[in-house]
């Protein structure tokens, strides 16, 4: 399968500080990537959607001037979170994909963010 | 609203063999995933089914009833190693995915 690689997998913040994660495709180009949130026991939840070269597409109660997603191309998408909140310590997880030639998203390793 | 519906958790023996049902209501249907996920780790992928049937792919199967909007992961000669969280997800009109909330699967030796 295709490669995403996301950096870093961990990083402990204090709070007010912003915090930027990386995304890339290695091996295709990805016209779509979604950040996902996972708080523990709990299931990924999509916050946002991001096609290249365009606005991302935030789901309902993600505030996007707090996590600014920006894809200028089509191998990286970058999530910043903005003056971090110890509530915002989740683990948060990008997929890649390319609608016209994969069936499934391929997701990164996910980054273990802490603020404290 | 969109549904996906699958148990909490399970457990089930080393060597034997474990089901892990789900259904769902979604807006659309573009095909119905299944990934494992280890505590602290992205998903991986296991499994695609758009059409009626089952597919097997070594010792994991999974089936899908479009009409009864229901599809099973079947696991077999369980391995201690297969303890994980296991995702249901289906593609909608959108193309989104929309996740399950996982099924926890304990194996006992």
């Amino acid at each position: 399968g295709a490669v995403v690689s996301q950096h870093p997998s961990w990083v402990i913040c204090k709070s007010g500080t912003s915090v930027k994660i990386e995304c890339r495709s290695l091996d295709f180009q990805a016209t779509t990537m979604f950040w996902y949130r996972q708080f523990p026991k709990q299931s990924l939840m999509l916050m946002a959607t991001s096609n290249e070269g365009s606005k991302a597409t935030y789901e309902q109660g993600v505030e996007k001037d707090k996590f600014l997603i920006n894809h200028a191309s089509l191998t990286l998408s970058t999530l910043t979170v903005t003056s971090a909140h110890p509530e915002d310590s989740s683990f948060y997880i990008c997929s890649a994909a390319n609608p016209g030639y994969n069936t499934e998203a391929f997701f990164g390793q996910g980054t273990r963010l802490t603020v404290v | 609203g969109q549904n996906i519906d699958q148990p909490t958790e399970m457990t089930a023996t080393e060597g034997a063999i474990v089901q892990i049902n789900c259904t769902y209501q979604t807006s659309g249907f573009n095909g119905l995933f299944w990934y494992q996920q280890h505590a602290g780790e992205a998903p991986t992928f296991l499994s695609y089914n758009v059409l009626d049937g089952l597919e097997e792919k070594g010792r994991f199967s999974s089936f899908l009833s479009r009409s009864k909007g229901y599809s099973y992961l079947l696991l077999k000669e369980l391995q201690m190693k297969d303890s994980a969280s296991y995702l249901c997800a289906v593609k909608d009109s959108n193309y989104q995915l929309i996740w399950g909330a996982g099924t926890k699967l304990i194996i006992k030796p």
